[in-house]
Parts: C-alpha cells; structure tokens; sequence
C-alpha cells in the first residue's frame, strides 16, 4: 500500500469495555511498533515486531495490553477492560530496514477516549 | 531510563527567519537520529534523519549531530508559516529499534 494505514480512526468506549486497534504497515516493510501518544507529549514505545516475532513489548503499561502479528503484516493492538487513563492517540509505524537505517513511518492513529 | 530532551516552546520565529531546534539524549550507544513533524491532530512525519557526526542538508533543512556531546538539532532556513508544528526529535536505541522520543517543541512561524 502507499502507507500505514489505521483502523478505526476514532475509537469510543465506556470504561471497562475491550477494543481492537488494527495497523497495516507498508507492503514489504518487516518492522512493525506501537506507540501511545498523550495529549502535548511524545509518542512513547509500547512494542516491536520483527515479521510475526514480538521482540520487545517492554512498553506495554500493563497486563490488560496485547499485540499480536500473526502472519507477519496486519497486527493488532487489544486492550482490555479499558481505563480512562488509556485514552490517548495509538500510533503504528513500520519501516523497510534494520539498524542503524531504520526509518519509521507513520500511520494516521487511532483516538482512543475512555469515558 | 533513555532520555530525549527538548524545549517544549513554544519557539517562535519571524518568516524567513532562521529555526534553531534543540535535542540532548541519555543514551551514549544512540546510533540513529530522526526529525518528525507532527501538525496538530496529524500523525509524525518524517523530516531528516542522521547516523554519523556532523551536518546533513536537504533543502531548507540542516540536521547537526555531535555524539561526543549527545546533541542533535534541526535547523530550518527561511522559516515558512506552513513550517508552524511540533517538531519531535527521536533516537533510535542500540540494541532495539525502539525509539525514543522527545515531547517535541513546537514552532510557531509569524508571518
């Protein structure tokens, strides 16, 4: 595709629910992160996928947070009996190579707000 | 704890100004160095990116890196108002390819 894609853009739910956050990374890009931005702050790292293998979830704030990459590109960020303090734009990026030239690319994200 | 600093602004410039963005990091094994735009509501756009000491020009942009002084900053030339956004700064780890990221300062570009 031309670029990473996010699903949905704007998610709703009532504190306690569990919602699925979908990311499709560039075709061909093996790298695969989540990360959670807070309103006026930095994207902060949640997890890393490296084809279908999570190779880091050191982000990941909490037990109710999983990731999965099944197949090696769609991956899916669940969170469950959701929290206020969850609210926050989930971002997904890719990128082609690995390190040092390891540019990220974004996708749109997906405004999450607990009520 | 890897840290990314930057002053938060907001930095405001006249246009066709020079922008001068800032941005230490903790971690000494750092190897690669981004520039993201982020406008308001929109997601990080890649700016500039930098792996070795010294300056990278593309266009209006200059990245200046200096390991020794665990220092990057992001140079805009003749400052536009489209230019007016948050400007992260993002270093990428040594062992991972998590990146850390800064709050990002943002610039304000008055016509």
């Amino acid at each position: 595709g031309a670029g990473v894609s996010q699903s949905p853009r704007y998610k709703v739910a009532k504190r306690g629910q569990d919602v699925a956050l979908r990311c499709d990374p560039i075709s061909g890009h093996v790298s695969l992160f989540w990360y959670q931005q807070a309103l006026g702050q930095g994207p902060e790292f949640l997890t890393y996928f490296q084809n279908e293998a999570q190779l880091d979830k050191s982000g990941l704030p909490s037990d109710r947070f999983f990731a999965e990459r099944p197949e090696g590109s769609v991956s899916t960020l669940k969170i469950q009996r959701t929290q206020q303090e969850d609210s926050a734009v989930y971002l997904c990026a890719s990128t082609r190579r690995s390190i040092p030239y390891n540019e990220q690319f974004f996708g749109p994200g997906t405004r999450l707000t607990v009520l | 704890q890897k840290e990314v600093e930057q002053n938060s602004g907001p930095l405001s410039v006249p246009e066709g100004a020079i922008a001068s963005l800032n941005c230490t990091y903790s971690d000494r094994g750092s190897q690669s160095f981004f520039w993201y735009r982020q406008y308001s509501g929109k997601s990080p756009e890649l700016i500039m990116f930098i792996y070795s000491n010294g300056d990278k020009e593309d266009g209006r942009f200059t990245a200046q890196l200096n390991k020794a002084s665990q220092y990057v900053s992001l140079l805009i030339r003749d400052s536009q108002p489209s230019d007016s956004a948050t400007y992260l700064c993002a270093v990428g780890g040594n062992y991972g390819q998590n990146f850390v990221f800064g709050p990002g300062t943002r610039l304000s570009v008055l016509p």
